[in-house]
């Protein structure tokens, strides 16, 4: 099993320019994350989805959209990218219930916006 | 008031002994709570999940939650430099979704 894979690792996008990160799990998980990751800030939610066709808002949702694409599939669109969108992107996925709610995280997108 | 709160560090301590990080939260309703570590440059993985107030031990690992005092706790036993890392606090409110902490920096001097 790989887990959560996210694509691409790394990325430099110039300020305006569109991207879509890419999410994979094949833990046949029922929900997904994306979190953003800065320094000294801790993992902030931007998105998730609860199970396979809902998605709900997080902490920091402005300037991002998401599609559930299936169940194993989860991505995360930037628009119109901004500096202030420079930062690593988390993938998550767990299944819900007392007990099995552990979030399991991909290797990360590292994103720079100039 | 974070959700989430814990001190940035970093905690220094010498190698073999206990290191003690804490994590309070603010949400009277939250069910679970979970201790991951995230090594620089990585992604963060789980410790330690706890339920239930009390102890719970997992090795050289044992979380501690006080429900009443909305304050969980992981200490760590005979540290090693490899335990050298970010300790991230988490917390599940039934909403589907963990609230993370900032993270406390953990140094172990060999």
């Amino acid at each position: 099993n790989a887990g959560v894979t996210q694509t691409p690792k790394f990325q430099v996008l110039k300020t305006g320019q569109s991207m879509t990160l890419q999410c994979a799990q094949d833990m046949n998980h029922n929900s997904m994350y994306w979190y953003r990751q800065d320094p000294g800030m801790g993992l902030r939610l931007i998105y998730y989805s609860a199970s396979e066709g809902t998605t709900d808002k997080g902490e920091v949702p402005n300037g991002y959209n998401v599609s559930r694409l299936n169940k194993r599939e989860f991505s995360l669109r930037l628009e119109s990218a901004a500096p202030s969108q420079t930062s690593v992107y988390f993938c998550a996925s767990s299944d819900w219930g007392q007990g099995k709610e552990t979030q399991y995280f991909g290797p990360g997108t590292r994103l720079l916006v100039l | 008031q974070k959700e989430v709160e814990q001190n940035s560090g970093p905690l220094s301590v010498p190698e073999g002994a206990i290191a003690s990080l804490n994590c309070t939260y603010s949400d009277r309703g939250s069910q679970s709570f979970f201790w991951y570590r995230q090594y620089s440059g990585k992604s963060p993985e789980l410790i330690m999940s706890i339920y239930s107030n009390g102890d719970k031990e997992d090795g050289r690992f044992t979380a501690q939650l006080n429900k009443a005092s909305q304050y969980v706790s992981l200490l760590i036993r005979d540290s090693q430099p490899s335990d050298s890392a970010t300790y991230l606090c988490a917390v599940g409110t039934g909403r589907r979704a963990l609230t993370f902490g900032s993270g406390t920096r953990l140094q172990v001097q060999p």
